[in-house]
């Protein structure tokens, strides 16, 4: 089976654009995580979806925003950037019911300039 | 805040040697999961642990979980310079089982 994919690996932003990254997960799957990592904060959970819809959310302002698509697709996209959301940004897919393990993805690197 | 804290923060060993990483969290969780991390991608899944599970081994790994004192330990065995890599713990709380709060990681380094 092919891994989660995340496009694009590197990105390179300026302060006040807004960014799309995009998730493809395990086939099968039809759950999608999205975490922010960076050195200061660690890993933190960003949202979830399963089967088109949010079902956990966590504590970023409105500016952080996810969708997932009927064929489990997910994009997660920040308006307004700052300085402060250069991360690296996971994807994670699982199988959503039951199934607890996640299978994460390469990672986009966003760097706000 | 961090659900999960881990220690040491960092970890340097011989080849052959040891490794025990161990995590404390702070509420009741559904499960526990540990995840290896090689600089700055992404991070492998490599063994999940039920609140009713005491112990798990997968491998040169095994898991323990002590949900009274509300911890975890993994230990790698026989450890080699590819287990070189920083080790996460991640729960999964009763209430939002999907959503994973990560500690902050063990940095393990095995030297050759």
């Amino acid at each position: 089976k092919a891994g989660v994919t995340q496009t694009p690996r590197y990105l390179i932003k300026t302060r006040g654009q807004q960014v799309t990254l995009s998730c493809s997960p395990i086939s099968g799957h039809r759950s999608v995580s999205w975490y922010q990592q960076t050195p200061g904060q660690g890993l933190q959970f960003l949202f979830e979806y399963f089967s088109e819809t949010q079902r956990n959310k966590g504590n970023f302002p409105g500016r952080f925003s996810g969708r997932q698509f009927s064929n489990s697709r997910s994009e997660m996209n920040v308006s307004t950037l700052e300085l402060g959301d250069s991360a690296l940004y996971l994807c994670a897919s699982f199988r959503g019911q039951g199934g607890y393990e996640q299978y994460f993805g390469p990672g986009t690197r966003l760097t706000v300039t | 805040s961090q659900q999960g804290e881990e220690d040491p923060q960092a970890l340097s060993i011989q080849e052959g040697e040891n490794a025990t990483m161990n995590c404390s969290y702070k509420t009741s969780i559904n499960n526990l999961q540990w995840y290896r991390q090689n600089s700055g991608r992404g991070l492998v899944h490599l063994i999940l642990i039920r609140s009713n599970e005491r112990e798990k081994h997968s491998g040169r790994l095994r898991v323990t979980l002590d949900t009274s004192k509300k911890s975890s330990s993994l230990l790698i065995t026989a450890s080699r310079a590819a287990d070189t890599a920083s080790y996460f713990c991640a729960t999964a709380l009763m209430d939002s089982s999907y959503k994973l709060i990560f500690g902050s990681g063990t940095r393990l380094l095995v030297r050759p």
